[in-house]
């Protein structure tokens, strides 16, 4: 069974910094991966999705890249700012299961 | 659009009781997903349905559980009896296998609380 695992569990850092969450996960015949963020007491926003095939995607100070071999994925956010504070999520889909990781709370500190 | 929509967005019942939980997805949209999140295990996908027929239905814990689609803009997901251990937070989520490759849409969620 796929396991999708995301370290750290928690993050702080001051406003202005760049910062990467990583997500691996444990069997590479993925689908497809999708960062999420969801803040609390809400749903879920999707940010990022990569298809197997691709490497990386970018949307605006977000950057997710996927190596497949390795079983990673990183989100990158540049020049972090206060709203960026929430829990990020990753997701692989392989087959017909998606499978999530327990998220990293990241708190960006004005 | 008004997004994935579910109702209620908080519920609160005896143990023994039935649950149902409503969801519409975003009009256009062919795939729905059903996900429990708790704190102990995290997001689960517990089923999910493309074109309205269920296609992987694994995830659903027990027979207790119970989930439809009768047309393309509502689906129901039951509970009954509810017990304890299936207070979460369950969301909806939907997407269309199309230009955007299955990105999931979520709605707001369910609050369920059974005592």
């Amino acid at each position: 069974k796929q396991e999708v695992t995301q370290i750290p569990a928690a993050l702080s850092v001051p406003e202005g910094e760049n910062l990467v969450l990583n997500c691996s996960f444990t069997d590479s015949a993925i689908y497809n991966l999708q960062w999420f963020r969801q803040d609390p007491g809400k749903g879920l926003t999707s940010l990022l999705l990569i298809q197997s095939s691709q490497r990386e995607q970018t949307s605006g100070r977000l950057n997710a890249s996927l190596d497949k071999s390795s079983g990673r994925s990183t989100l990158y956010i540049a020049a972090s700012q206060p709203g960026d504070s929430a829990t990020y999520l990753c997701a692989v889909r392989g087959g017909n299961q998606f499978y999530f990781g327990t998220g990293t709370s990241l708190t960006v500190i004005p | 659009d008004a997004g994935v929509i579910q109702s209620p967005r908080h519920e609160v019942t005896e143990m023994g009781q039935e649950v149902t939980l409503r969801c519409k997805p975003i009009s256009g949209h062919d795939y729905l997903f059903w996900y429990r999140q708790t704190m102990m295990r995290g997001l689960e996908l517990l089923i999910y349905f493309n074109n309205n027929v269920p296609i992987d239905d694994s995830g659903m814990p027990e027979d207790r559980f119970s989930a439809k689609m009768p047309n393309a803009s509502f689906s129901t997901l039951k509970i009954q009896p509810s017990e304890p251990r299936d207070s979460a937070v369950y969301f909806c989520a939907s997407s269309f296998r199309g230009t955007y490759q299955e990105t999931q849409y979520f709605g707001p969620g369910t609050r369920l609380l059974v005592l």
